[in-house]
């Protein structure tokens, strides 16, 4: 699956708790991406980064942040879980430009009871 | 073939029938619209993207078509198998290298 890891794969956590997903790519993309899947709402962007240290909001990122400390690594943390936060996340890797291709990560199921 | 003429949540196909999903997109200045195709408990996987100034592109068993005018995509899957039971989900380029989704449409195909 071009070299996407997002961990963990499923997580129950109770609101008001910090979380972190992990996305760890081996493809040297510059550009990683967290999106959130609602039923309805398909694919909505959270955050982005386009480089080391480089990372930019998405249409949905109250309540969370993300960090990018090494080329292969996009952490995305919600900082104080809320049950609105209850979906499934995935990574992307890829420009997403005319042209190229983007690839996604399996998901992380994220249930905040 | 069955088709929906205004995006619809669901679409049901007899196998060997041709699909049509459909989608409208929000930006006119988009330049650029992929299909991505979902299945159970796995990310979204491209199947055939398109330029705006082109309005057809042919894929293997799939077509996509733009119709800019009325901010119109359509994926066209030929012979439906089994295989292709999944979520459609068509994305527009905004800028900056971002997608934006649609709600996606759940093929299913009987047999």
């Amino acid at each position: 699956d071009a070299g996407i890891t997002q961990s963990p794969r499923h997580k129950v956590t109770e609101t008001g708790t910090p979380v972190t997903l992990r996305c760890h790519q081996t493809e040297n993309h510059r550009y990683m991406y967290w999106y959130r899947q609602d039923p309805g709402h398909g694919l909505r962007l959270i955050h982005y980064s386009y480089g080391v240290k480089d990372t930019d909001k998405g249409e949905v990122s109250d309540g969370y942040s993300v960090s990018r400390s090494k080329t292969e690594d996009f952490l995305l943390t919600l900082e104080s879980a809320t049950s609105s936060q209850t979906s499934v996340y995935f990574c992307a890797i890829g420009s997403m430009g005319a042209g190229t291709e983007a690839f996604f990560g399996q998901g992380t199921r994220l249930t905040v009871v | 073939g069955e088709s929906v003429g205004l995006h619809l949540p669901t679409l049901s196909v007899q196998e060997g029938d041709n699909s049509i999903i459909n989608c409208a997109y929000s930006n006119s200045a988009s330049d650029y619209f992929i299909w991505y195709k979902q299945e159970s408990g796995k990310g979204p996987q491209f199947i055939i993207d398109i330029r705006s100034n082109m309005d057809k592109r042919q894929g293997q068993r799939v077509t996509v078509l733009l119709n800019k005018t009325v901010k119109h995509l359509s994926l066209q899957i030929a012979a439906t198998q089994p295989g292709d039971s999944a979520v459609y989900f068509c994305a527009e380029n905004m800028d900056d290298y971002k997608l934006s989704f649609g709600a996606g449409t759940t093929v299913t195909v009987r047999a």
